[in-house]
């Protein structure tokens, strides 16, 4: 199947901070990428809809100001946690549609991000 | 989108088939069954999808029923490796999918 990358695979970092994550398909392009975030002991939560070259699309309660989504290439979504906070502190996977109408999403290994 | 009833756990003994059960009763004409798996803190994997028909691949193979109502994955060897949360999500193609509580198998030796 095709591969998704994510980087870093595990981030600490001080409150009021930004962190970035970014989200690579590495052999397939995608139009559409998809963020999502998991808490302990849950499933996992979408959190928006990448499109390349166009804003992204965020889901009710996720804020848009501090969670920033770019979409620049078809191989490439970056997610920015601006201001961190602890309660911000979960597990951040990213998912790729890969162009074309094709049914199937590929997931990134997922970041582990520590607000301290 | 169609609502997915997983059992929240199942055992299965190493070697064995592993038959998971989804029910998805509500689903409608233009949307897939795809089962995804998640080995604890890695991202989901994904095993197969189907529409209508029965499906195989390398890893597993996917009965739906004629009605379309309910499905079973099937992973005809199980190993302890498969030990993992596998979601049953019903969504239209393209869409983004939408997880559940998932059953978490637990292979024995």
């Amino acid at each position: 199947g095709a591969v998704v990358s994510q980087h870093p695979s595990r981030v600490i970092c001080k409150s009021g901070t930004s962190v970035k994550i970014e989200c690579r398909s590495l052999d397939f392009q995608a139009t559409t990428m998809f963020w999502y975030r998991q808490f302990p002991k849950q499933s996992l939560m979408l959190m928006a809809t990448s499109n390349e070259g166009s804003k992204a699309t965020y889901e009710q309660g996720v804020e848009k100001d501090k969670f920033l989504i770019n979409h620049a290439s078809l191989t490439l979504s970056t997610l920015t946690v601006t201001s961190a906070h602890p309660e911000d502190s979960s597990f951040y996977i990213c998912s790729a549609r890969v162009s074309g109408g094709a049914e199937t999403q590929y997931f990134g290994p997922g970041t582990r991000l520590l607000v301290l | 989108d169609a609502k997915t009833t997983q059992p929240p756990s199942m055992d299965c003994a190493e070697g064995r088939a592993a038959n998971l059960p989804c029910n998805h009763s509500t689903i409608s004409g233009n949307e897939y069954v795809y089962w995804y798996r998640q080995i604890h803190s890695q991202g989901p994997q994904y095993i197969i999808h189907g529409l209508k028909n029965n499906e195989t691949n390398e890893m597993a193979s996917l009965i739906i029923t004629e009605d379309r109502k309910s499905s079973t994955l099937i992973l005809p060897h199980a190993t302890l490796r498969d030990t993992a949360v596998y979601y049953c999500i019903v969504r239209g193609a393209g869409y983004a999918l939408n997880f559940g509580k998932g059953t978490s198998l637990l292979v024995t030796p």
